[in-house]
């Protein structure tokens, strides 16, 4: 079956430090995979997306994933935390060959002063 | 290119009423995604339309439903409301032509039923 894992519901930074949002998939193919940010009250802006190019992915506001197939994972990271990076972070799978898209259950960032 | 727009933003309705919420995509995209989000459930698929076919269906009851007109544009709605229908409900749009499957959210309609 497929499914995504996010493996923390939360994580606090402090303003400056670095960024660690944990993801975990099971696919059965190569698939797409997706980081989106979710600000108080908004929809999911796209953060990046990985579709089987390179698999260190940039994406904007400074934030980044590595696609590691041996590990099944796409952490998302950053190296220094701002205050307005605190919001709810989802990562997504979309099988190969399917139009399903797969949803984790968010994790909250907390950035400390 | 404008975003994608959902209307209303807000809405408030009272149980066993009916609702219908519209989503325009993004110019040129012809799949739109549906999507309901609660605290306790999280994001939750309710159906995919893809030039006015549903293509995927989440596991909702048949209160949900939706549809695709000729311009991409789509509607769900929901019948006989229950309480435990207040919830944000978000619409994406993805151009899913030729390998460009991206979603982009729009920012959703948040609809309390009392």
């Amino acid at each position: 079956a497929q499914s995504v894992t996010q493996l923390d519901s939360h994580v606090s930074v402090s303003e400056g430090t670095p960024v660690l949002l944990r993801c975990n998939y099971s696919s059965s193919y190569s698939p797409s995979l997706f980081w989106y940010v979710q600000h108080p009250n908004k929809g999911l802006q796209l953060l990046l997306k990985y579709t089987s190019a390179a698999t260190l992915v940039k994406g904007i506001n400074g934030f980044e994933a590595e696609f590691k197939k041996s590990e099944t994972s796409f952490h998302l990271t950053k190296p220094s935390a701002h205050m307005s990076d605190a919001a709810e972070y989802f990562c997504v799978v979309r099988p190969a060959g399917t139009y399903k898209y797969i949803f984790g259950t968010g994790t909250r960032l907390k950035v400390l002063a | 290119k404008a975003g994608v727009t959902q209307t209303p933003r807000y809405l408030i309705k009272t149980r066993g009423q009916q609702v219908t919420l519209s989503c325009s995509p993004i110019s040129g995209h012809r799949s739109v995604s549906w999507y309901q989000q609660t605290p306790g459930q999280g994001l939750q698929f309710l159906f995919e339309y893809f030039s006015e076919t549903q293509r995927n269906k989440g596991n909702f009851p048949g209160r949900f439903s939706g549809r695709q007109f000729s311009n991409s544009r789509s509607e769900m709605n929901v019948s006989t409301l229950e309480l435990g229908d207040s919830a944000l409900y978000l619409c994406a749009s993805s151009l899913d032509v030729g390998g460009e499957e991206t979603q982009y959210f729009g920012p959703g309609t948040r609809l309390l039923v009392l």
